[in-house]
């Protein structure tokens, strides 16, 4: 049983394309987090979000409490932006990950 | 800030030896976090501290795993006997609250190999 899904898996684009990643969930939750994983191995936390949107620079999330679904968006995409990206959340002191999104993003 | 220091940052073993894997958190975090990464399972939490106490460590594969945090600054992650099915990449986290609201910084990882 996954609490927690993403789509898609693998994700290839063009420079410059905007980017959707989808989360969705089955548990209740205080919080949603994005995380990124560069190709080296290393965990950046994005976002965390409750409710509404969140932006920074190019980046935004959105989050449907109700709906129990979460969205990852990549505006202007670049190579530099090539990660996997990992949709993160807890009901309370546990978390649940996502399988995570790998994007390629071609010059 | 040095961030969320662990070491080594790359372990192959045998299989049968014991393997033992360190993490620093950043001063100031109350709470640590341990995580297993592999590519069946992704990302899964092992056990986590808070104030040097283990509060959860339901998600503990088994006996051979075990973890403590002598101190404030300073947790380990032990395997004993290793398997070759504990080969993954192991994270350590930590923040200054367990609450969802609260971000986690993550250490760069030990990637464990054992034959």
């Amino acid at each position: 049983k996954n609490e927690v899904e993403q789509s898609p898996q693998n994700l290839t684009a063009q420079e410059g394309e905007f980017i959707t990643i989808n989360c969705s969930y089955s548990v209740g939750i205080s919080a949603l987090h994005w995380l990124q994983q560069h190709p080296g191995g290393g965990i950046v936390s994005l976002f965390m979000l409750s409710s509404g949107k969140k932006k920074h620079g190019r980046l935004i999330a959105t989050i449907n409490i109700q709906e129990k679904h979460s969205s990852l968006h990549i505006t202007a995409s670049h190579p530099r932006d090539s990660a996997v990206y990992i949709c993160a959340v807890s009901p309370g002191n546990q978390f649940y990950f996502g399988t995570g999104t790998s994007l390629t993003v071609i010059p | 800030d040095a961030g969320v220091i662990q070491s080594p940052r790359h372990e192959v073993t045998e299989m049968g030896q014991e393997v033992t894997l360190r993490c620093k958190p950043i001063s100031g975090h109350d709470y640590l976090f341990w995580y297993r990464q592999t590519m069946m399972r992704g990302l899964e939490l092992l056990i986590y501290f808070n104030n040097n106490v283990p509060i959860d460590d339901s998600g503990m594969p088994e006996d051979r795993f075990s973890a403590k945090m002598p101190n404030a600054s300073f947790s380990t992650l032990k395997i004993q006997p290793s398997e070759p099915r504990d080969s993954a990449v192991y994270f350590c986290a930590s923040s200054r609250r367990a609450s969802s609201y609260n971000e986690q910084f993550f250490g760069p990882g030990t990637r464990l190999t054992v034959l």
